[in-house]
């Protein structure tokens, strides 16, 4: 089975400052990862995703995650906050095997950013 | 703008009471999904279907009931609600079941007393 963690339900950050926010996977096969965005009362929406190739992902925002197999880690950054950054990010796995229908979210991790 | 509607968008709903959530695509998806959030929790998925005429289920299907007759329509339906049943329900969908991508809706939000 396929698992996420998400470590810190909340992260804070000033504006200007570097944004990481933590996600490690278990997985027994290979495992495509994600990171989804969700902004306050709106559903959420994908902000990159690891399947196969480069290990560095980019994606929208100034975002980006690198896939580490030897960590399981799936860590997102951004090298300058904004104030718009303010929102929940999900971390999600889904494996090869089984199909993207059954992608499995983290618990989330609301992002601050400080003026 | 195209999307996914979901409705209604916040309901109030007795114990017992029989309700549907609607959700409706205009993307032409082939797959669509469920999820209900939950604080602490982050998203489940209760249902999902692959394509028109097929269904599957999820982590927590128990207590929901789903049907896909079309291409564009994937209404959630509490049969007997429940206080736990109390959530964020988003609908979701994607081009393909394999790609991993999802869409999402705004949610609905139900509370069950």
């Amino acid at each position: 089975a396929q698992s996420v963690t998400q470590l810190g339900s909340h992260v804070s950050v000033s504006e200007g400052a570097l944004v990481l926010l933590r996600c490690n996977y278990s997985s027994s096969v290979p495992p495509y990862l994600f990171w989804y965005v969700q902004y306050p009362n709106q559903g959420l929406q994908l902000l990159l995703k690891y399947t196969t190739g480069a290990t560095l992902v980019k994606g929208i925002n100034g975002f980006e995650a690198e896939f580490k197999k030897s960590e399981t880690s799936f860590h997102l950054t951004k090298p300058s906050a904004h104030m718009s950054d303010a929102a929940e990010y999900f971390c999600a796995v889904s494996a090869m095997n089984t199909g993207f229908q059954k992608l499995v979210f983290g618990t989330g991790t609301r992002l601050l950013v400080s003026p | 703008i195209a999307g996914i509607t979901q409705a209604p968008t916040s309901q109030i709903l007795a114990a017992g009471r029989r309700m549907t959530l609607r959700c409706t695509q205009d993307m032409r998806h082939n797959a669509m999904y469920w999820y209900r959030q939950d604080l602490g929790l982050g998203l489940r998925l209760i249902h999902y279907s692959n394509t028109a005429g097929t269904t599957g289920k999820g982590e927590v299907p128990d207590g929901y009931s789903v049907s896909r007759a079309n291409t564009d329509d994937f209404p959630l339906t509490l049969a007997s609600a429940v206080p736990s049943q109390t959530s964020v329900y988003f609908c979701a969908s994607s081009r393909e079941p394999n790609t991993g991508e999802l869409f999402f809706g705004e949610g609905s939000r139900l509370t069950v007393l």
